[in-house]
């Protein structure tokens, strides 16, 4: 069973690009979550989609924004690209939203503003 | 808020040393509390979980109660191996549905060293 991929793994942008970044998840969950970890912060969660539904959001400006097809394949977009966005970005699906669930990670992108 | 608080290290030991690394959190209601660990260049993996109140989650030789009168879930090991050393993070998952996501610690970057 493929875990969850997240494409691309590595990437180098310079302030006020835009990136996108994707995640496939298990066969079968129809939640994705995404978090960002940087050594600061630690990881903080961003949004989760649920059936091409947010569900939830985290404490994030308006320049990160996500969406979910209707595979379950999700995207993360972030505009105007600041050196403070520099970090490994996280997808989690679970075969459920929220609660309880046990989230499967991806490896990650790690994003690189300069 | 939700929050989690553990020691973030490095914690060094040697191999087949007791290992304790602890874990406080702060949440409205009754949450669930997880144990991940992240090995280098790798996404997240669940390492155990507990859902309510005395519930034990173990894996791998790892153990942690969900203490709700001390607020706590401590992550213990008997005898740790090399294969050990990564980072821990302890999370919680608020009972109301998940708003914001998993509430990660900082993480503890555990060294094991021959």
């Amino acid at each position: 069973k493929a875990g969850v991929t997240q494409t691309p793994r590595y990437l180098i942008k310079t302030r006020g690009q835009q990136v996108t970044l994707s995640c496939s998840p298990i066969s079968g969950h129809r939640s994705v979550s995404w978090y960002q970890q940087t050594p600061g912060q630690g990881l903080q969660f961003l949004f989760e989609y649920f059936s091409e539904t947010q569900r939830n959001k985290g404490n994030f400006p308006g320049r990160f924004s996500g969406r979910q097809f209707s595979n379950s394949r999700s995207e993360m977009n972030v505009s105007t690209l600041e050196l403070g966005d520099s970090a490994l970005y996280l997808c989690a699906s679970s075969a459920r939203g929220s609660g309880a669930n046990v989230l499967t990670f991806g490896a990650g992108s790690r994003l690189t503003v300069l | 808020g939700n929050s989690v608080t553990q020691m973030e290290g490095p914690v060094t030991l040697s191999e087949e040393a007791f290992l304790t690394i602890n874990c406080t959190y702060t949440a409205t209601g009754y949450p669930s509390l997880f144990w991940y660990v992240q090995y280098p260049g790798e996404g997240l993996q669940l390492l155990l979980k507990a859902t309510k109140a005395d519930d034990k989650g173990s894996n791998k030789g790892f153990e942690a109660t969900y203490r709700k009168e001390t607020t706590s879930f401590h992550l213990e090991k008997g005898s740790v191996q090399v294969s050990d050393s990564a980072v821990y993070f302890c999370a919680l998952s608020d009972s109301g549905g998940g708003a914001d996501g998993l509430t990660f610690g900082k993480g503890t970057h555990l060294i094991i060293q021959p």
